[in-house]
């Protein structure tokens, strides 16, 4: 069965103390994996899109990396504003391919 | 410009009433989404439409009923909702259904029913 896991659930960093957050998935074939920022009653902000294992993504302080069974979420020198609830969703090859999988989130809290 | 827009922000509503959420994008994606979330948990797909026609609705209880006027409006028509129904409901929209397109979310409408 198709199954996207996040860990961890939450993180507490100090300003400016770099982390990774972890989406690793199971899933038939990978046609995408994308990372989402949301922020408490907001939708979902897109974030990246990785097709293929070794694909790496940046933006600001973020950096999104890919292998076959993971993905990580870097963040680099973080801000009280990068605090959020970070999404990671699959889209796999098999069956219903229009529907995303979705982890649970690592919501982040960053202290000044 | 990646926006999405939902009307109202919030709506409260009783169980007997009909109301309806709205939605619109001006990217020009020819697929749209009905999420329902629930605090702590990710977005729960509804329904979707590509190219204005209904592909995929989940399971969905026929109290919620959508529709898809054009290319850029989608709506969701709420009727006899119950308690357990409150949510945030959230549209979205990718450049056509499927593959490899990422969904860009609207800011949601905070639905409670009392």
């Amino acid at each position: 069965e198709d199954q996207v896991t996040q860990s961890p659930e939450a993180l507490r960093l100090q300003e400016g103390e770099s982390s990774s957050l972890n989406c690793s998935y199971t899933v038939s074939g990978l046609r995408g994996l994308f990372w989402y920022r949301q922020d408490p009653g907001k939708g979902p902000e897109f974030l990246f899109t990785l097709y293929s294992a070794g694909e790496e993504k940046e933006k600001e302080r973020l950096k999104a990396t890919l292998t076959k069974k993971e993905s990580f979420l870097h963040i680099t020198a973080p801000k009280p504003e990068d605090s959020a609830t970070y999404l990671c969703a699959v889209q796999d090859n098999a069956g219903n391919n229009r529907k995303l999988i979705w982890g649970l989130g690592t919501s982040l809290a960053v202290n000044p | 410009d990646t926006e999405v827009t939902q009307t109202p922000k919030h709506l409260v509503m009783g169980m007997t009433n009909k109301k309806s959420l709205k939605c619109e994008q001006h990217m020009g994606h020819r697929a749209m989404y009905w999420y329902k979330q629930k605090a702590k948990k990710p977005p729960e797909l509804m329904f979707v439409y590509s190219y204005e026609k209904l592909s995929i609705n989940e399971s969905v209880p026929s109290r919620f009923s959508p529709e898809c006027p054009n290319s850029s409006l989608l709506n969701l028509h709420l009727h006899a909702l119950q308690p357990e129904d409150s949510a945030l409901y959230l549209c979205a929209s990718s450049q056509v259904a499927g593959v490899y397109y990422e969904q860009y979310f609207g800011p949601g409408t905070r639905l409670t029913v009392t």
